[in-house]
């Protein structure tokens, strides 16, 4: 079944370590993006890449990286700089012919 | 993107009808209506998107004015699942750019 995954459900670290979120999707799209959810409130964009190799950054990217080297594969990075990275981590991706995003599951990471 | 504007929340009584408004004032001509919804703690599903004319599915329907200055996403009969957040959204179809979500309706359908 084509889909988009997340990997893990749940995530705990201690402050001051970097953390990575895997994001992988068989769906063959060429956009990817990572938001960020806080409790109650709406989907803040991290990043987004239209296509391997490039990405750009979206309304809240400092304290995080991300890579894509593979057209499945968007990985998100939260460094020790993000001051408070407790949150809910949501992908999805985007292809030119089907014209709706598909989500993951989402990644809950606690920073203790 | 079109920013967006929604109430914060509503409700609504089990078997009646939800409405719920967007408002998206600045939309561009190639700019297309978007409508997601998240149940708590999962990922937002795709519910349905338009351009100028009403669209249906089995989901939902979603009515945009003429001016497309605003839109009503309508779920015929709600039901205790349709409790979620939804989001409107407004972005050139196809166009895999920046993509950014407000903070969404929360609808609570009460029985």
């Amino acid at each position: 079944d084509g889909g988009i995954t997340q990997s893990p459900k749940y995530l705990f670290r201690k402050e001051g370590q970097n953390v990575t979120l895997s994001c992988e999707q068989n769906l063959n799209h060429d956009a990817m993006y990572w938001y960020r959810q806080d409790p109650g409130q709406g989907l803040r964009l991290i990043y987004y890449s239209q296509i391997v190799n490039d990405f750009q950054k979206g309304d809240i990217a400092e304290g995080y990286s991300v890579s894509r080297e593979k057209k499945e594969s968007f990985p998100l990075t939260v460094t020790s700089a993000q001051k408070n990275p407790t949150a809910f981590y949501l992908c999805a991706s985007l292809g030119t012919v089907n014209t709706e995003a598909f989500f993951g599951q989402g990644t809950r990471l606690t920073v203790v | 993107d079109a920013k967006t504007t929604q109430p914060p929340s509503m409700d609504c009584a089990e078997g009646r009808a939800a409405n719920l408004p967007c408002n998206h004032s600045t939309i561009s001509g190639n700019e297309y209506v978007y409508w997601y919804r998240q149940i708590h703690s999962q990922g937002p599903q795709y519910i349905i998107h338009g351009l100028k004319n009403n669209e249906t599915n089995e989901m939902a329907s979603l009515i945009i004015t003429e001016d497309r200055k605003s839109s009503t996403l309508i779920l015929p009969h709600a039901t205790l699942r349709d409790t979620a957040v939804y989001y409107c959204i407004v972005r050139v179809n196809a166009n895999a750019g920046k993509s950014t979500f407000g903070d969404g309706t929360t609808l609570t359908v009460k029985p």
